[in-house]
């Protein structure tokens, strides 16, 4: 059974830099295929996909986000974790990380399954 | 980048068929997922790729893609339906490629 727990700080302050760790189980993020997405849904809006690593350490990011971002694994802990750089309290949001299959087709698209995800406020 | 349209709301009587639009530009051109969320949980995987399900989801849940819009059906619901519901495409001509909609609430009655 694969399971994600996203974990870090409730309340961070602006311009400080967030930290957010998935911690996983039922899969190897050094097999084949095998990516982890950081995604996360502001109150009233769409989730935003936020950043993918994949088991040979490719990593895409959001590209109005992408040098604020940085996505990393350690792989021996069965760990991704997310930093956000600069946070403003337009970034107040619920965080989640997501597992991506490996696919011996085209890619798979889709993200299944999610953490409970972890609310982080920012304010001062 | 692509945009995906979905109702605010939907109402449902228990043992009523709903039926959930997710609207976008040739949408019927793309692959379309839909998830389920309640609240304080993550979202759950119910239809992939417009049509398959994952292992331990209804046959109750199904999904369709044509056009402009694709439609996630939920028949016979039960009050454990009701959460938010949203679409999901791969836009692999951008490059941020997951896009989602804004979900659509489904109110067993």
């Amino acid at each position: 059974q694969i399971t994600l727990k996203e974990s870090g700080p409730t309340l961070v302050k602006p311009t400080q830099t967030l930290t957010l760790t998935c911690n996983f189980a039922g899969f190897s993020l050094t097999t084949s295929g095998v990516g982890v997405g950081w995604f996360r849904q502001p109150p009233e809006k769409p989730l935003e996909w936020l950043a993918l690593i994949y088991w040979d350490d490719d990593k895409r990011y959001r590209p109005s986000l992408k040098n604020r971002l940085t996505v990393s694994k350690d792989t021996s802990k069965n760990q991704v974790v997310l930093s956000m750089t600069d946070m403003d309290p337009m970034d107040t949001a619920t965080y989640f990380c997501a597992y991506r299959a490996p696919s011996d087709g085209p890619p798979t698209t889709w993200f299944d399954p999610w953490g409970q995800g972890t609310l982080v406020i920012v304010s001062s | 980048s692509y945009v995906l349209t979905q109702p605010p709301s939907v109402t449902v009587a228990p043992g009523q068929t709903a039926r959930i639009p997710c609207g976008g530009n040739n949408i019927g051109g793309k692959v379309v997922h839909w998830y389920q969320q309640k609240p304080g949980q993550g979202p759950v995987l119910v239809v992939y790729e417009d049509s398959d399900r994952p292992s331990g989801i209804p046959a109750r849940f199904s999904g369709s893609n044509s056009g402009n819009t694709a439609t996630l059906t939920i028949t016979r619901v039960e009050a454990g339906d009701e959460a938010d519901y949203f679409c999901q495409v791969w836009d692999h001509s951008s490059d941020q490629p997951y896009v989602f909609g804004l979900g659509t609430k489904v109110t067993v009655l």
